[in-house]
């Protein structure tokens, strides 16, 4: 069986602040895809990073940066200088070899101007 | 043009009642999905198609069913509701199955059960 933990159940912080993310995983299989996906307060989930189990190089992306590491079966994403459009739910997750994308709880991101 | 897009946004009704969630993609995906968000934010799947077959059947109550006239539209029906199936249902597309598939949501559909 997979699971994703997202530990942080809420996060607020002030416009500029840095915020990390943290998402554990758990899954048997050798190769899987670690997923992030935002949900803004109007509803709609949105896709923005894939990783494959064999990937473990950091990317950046803008204000977003994505540590992977292997050895700790963690995939933390941080936010640099918030904004207050980066308020959103924010879902880690998992697809291993039984094709299903299993979500972490997803953590409540607030940024206050 | 959006994406996935499913219809109602809102669908408010009576325990008891049958209902329908509406979904199409115009992306050319192969594979359409169908999850449940409850009220605590959390994300199940529950049914997935691939070129109209279903190929995900989590453990749903058999009064929700599945249908996939064709690859570009995946709709839900739901007989006999019950309180407790007040959630969002998204929908949702990838091109394939494979677990390197990201997906693309619609904006979901509100079902409050009364």
């Amino acid at each position: 069986a997979q699971k994703v933990t997202q530990a942080q159940t809420e996060i607020s912080v002030v416009e500029k602040e840095d915020v990390t993310l943290d998402c554990v995983y758990e899954t048997r299989d050798t190769t899987y895809y670690l997923f992030w996906y935002k949900q803004p307060p109007s509803g709609e989930l949105v896709f923005l990073i894939r990783r494959n189990s064999f990937d473990e190089q950091n990317e950046i992306s803008g204000r977003y940066s994505w540590n992977f590491q292997k050895s700790t079966s963690s995939f933390n994403f941080t936010i640099t200088a918030s904004q207050v459009v980066d308020s959103a739910v924010y879902f880690c997750a998992l697809s291993s070899n039984d094709y299903k994308l299993s979500f972490g709880a997803g953590t409540t991101v607030t940024v206050r101007a | 043009d959006t994406a996935v897009s499913q219809t109602p946004k809102y669908l408010v009704t009576q325990m008891g009642n049958d209902k329908s969630i509406k979904c199409e993609q115009n992306l050319g995906h192969d594979t359409m999905y169908w999850y449940k968000q409850d009220s605590k934010k959390f994300l199940k799947i529950m049914f997935s198609y691939n070129n109209k077959e279903l190929i995900i059947n989590e453990t749903v109550p058999n009064r929700f069913s599945p249908k996939s006239p064709d690859k570009a539209h995946l709709n839900l029906h739901i007989n006999s509701l019950e309180l407790g199936d007040s959630a969002v249902y998204f929908c949702a597309s990838s091109r394939s199955p494979g677990k390197y598939e990201k997906l693309f949501f619609g904006s979901g559909t509100q079902l409050s059960v009364l």
